[in-house]
């Protein structure tokens, strides 16, 4: 039974198209996260939604907007898609607060064309 | 601003013999850190963490070792043994300083080979 679950695992999409990652969890955790390896390796952090209230965003293009309709839920969507998108997204969850229980998705592999 | 360094981007050890993956860091408000093995195609997952109220932690073959003033954190692994081939991402967090809501500040990985 999978603990944070992210679909698509694969997408290939063409620049200036809009699509979405979904992100479930079943750990009951309040918090979820998005990170992003780009092509240089980095895992950097981009959107953290605690009781569907975003508390952060690190200085990601508003091209990416994070939506969640519940606290198990917390979905990636991103228009006008571009080249440089194309990165490996993981989402995650914790306890508030708590990145000792910090759990990851497999990740979703965008590739833009 | 790299804010976690993994200097060394691959790193071959023999089986059996202890493996030694490094990490640095800038940003001393960090105070919990931790291990995250990865194989591909797969996410993260958690290794071992350690406070920064101590300086070891153990668990099985894995210790992490934390030099608070030299910014410095070790993971070794005996003996290493073929599944123990993975990428390891070092990872750090300010958080029992109110920074856990930041979600981890990640290195960018070692990937360690096991030879047979």
């Amino acid at each position: 039974d999978t603990a944070v679950s992210q679909t698509p695992k694969y997408l290939v999409t063409q620049m200036g198209n809009d699509k979405s990652i979904k992100c479930e969890q079943n750990l009951g955790h309040d918090t979820m996260y998005w990170y992003k390896q780009d092509s240089k390796k980095f895992l950097k952090i981009m959107f953290s939604y605690n009781n569907k209230e975003l508390i952060i965003n690190e200085t990601v293009p508003n091209r990416f907007s994070p939506k969640s309709p519940d606290k198990a839920h917390l979905n990636l969507h991103i228009n006008s898609l571009e080249l440089g998108d194309s990165a490996v997204y993981f989402c995650a969850s914790s306890q508030a607060g708590q990145v000792n229980t910090i759990y990851f998705g497999e990740g979703s592999w965008l590739t833009v064309v | 601003d790299q804010q976690v360094k993994q200097n060394s981007p691959s790193l071959s050890v023999q089986e059996g013999r202890i493996s030694i993956l490094n990490c640095d860091y800038t940003n001393s408000m960090f105070d919990y850190f931790l291990w995250y093995k990865k194989y591909p195609a797969e996410g993260p997952t958690f290794l071992i963490s350690i406070s920064s109220i101590k300086d070891k932690n153990e668990d099985g073959r894995f210790t992490v070792f934390l030099n608070k003033s030299a910014k410095h954190l070790s993971l070794h692994i005996v003996p290493s043994q073929p599944g123990d081939s993975a990428v390891y991402f070092c990872a750090a967090s300010a958080m029992y300083s109110g920074g856990g809501a930041d979600g981890l500040t990640f290195g960018k990985g070692t990937h360690l080979i096991i030879q047979p």
